[in-house]
């Protein structure tokens, strides 16, 4: 069965500064997914950005990075240059096969001016 | 945004009643996919419909049922309501089948449900 960890309930950082939120899966499966997504207080779910398993580039969108470590199982995501706006819940899941996403429990960041 | 649209926003009925949640996938999308986000369980899959057939099922109760319509839009059926069933319910959409192996998932803005 697929897992992912996130061990970060909540994250504190300044205002521009870069900021990694941690992210651990666990699959047996070679051909899988990562996403990351956004959830604001305002409760929609934003994509961010997306890795396939089989991509050999680490993932990018703008302010957002993937950092793809697969032998670790690990799928951190960076932000840089953080905003204000950047406050809000970040999540993390796997998708494979059956075509559901496995979600962590999710990271609350805190971006403080 | 998503292009995903969910309606109603939000919804507040008492136990044992029941509620239809609407979802209009993003135009060209035929995939429609519901989940719940509750505070004990986390976001959790409940179904998935390709072109008005279901293709996957998750931890859907059996009080829950959903449809998915030939012009592409779905439904999510809550019946015999329960306080436990308050919840954000997404729905999200994608062009094809393999969207975990592609990426192109959207969600919805959620149609929040209160269970009284």
């Amino acid at each position: 069965a697929q897992k992912i960890t996130q061990t970060q309930p909540g994250m504190f950082v300044q205002e521009k500064e870069a900021v990694t939120l941690d992210c651990t899966y666990d699959t047996s499966d070679p051909s899988y997914g990562l996403f990351w997504y956004k959830q604001p207080s305002s409760g929609e779910m934003i994509f961010l950005i997306y890795q396939g398993s089989y991509d050999q580039q680490n993932a990018t969108e703008g302010r957002y990075s993937l950092n793809f470590q697969k032998a670790r199982k690990s799928a951190n995501l960076v932000i840089s240059a953080s905003q204000l706006g950047d406050s809000a819940m970040y999540f993390c899941a796997i998708g494979q096969g059956a075509q559901k996403l496995v979600f962590g429990q999710g990271t609350r960041l805190t971006i403080n001016p | 945004d998503s292009g995903v649209t969910q309606t109603p926003k939000h919804l507040i009925t008492a136990t044992g009643q029941r509620v239809t949640l609407r979802c209009s996938p993003r135009s060209g999308d035929l995939s429609v996919y519901w989940y719940q986000q509750s505070l004990d369980q986390g976001l959790q899959f409940l179904i998935q419909y390709y072109n008005g057939e279901e293709r996957a099922k998750g931890n859907i109760l059996e009080r829950f049922s959903a449809q998915q319509f030939p012009d592409l839009h779905s439904e999510l059926n809550l019946s015999s309501l329960e306080l436990g069933d308050s919840a954000l319910y997404f729905c999200a959409s994608s062009v094809g089948i393999q969207t975990v192996l592609t990426g192109e998932l959207f969600f919805g803005e959620g149609s929040r449900l209160t269970v009284l």
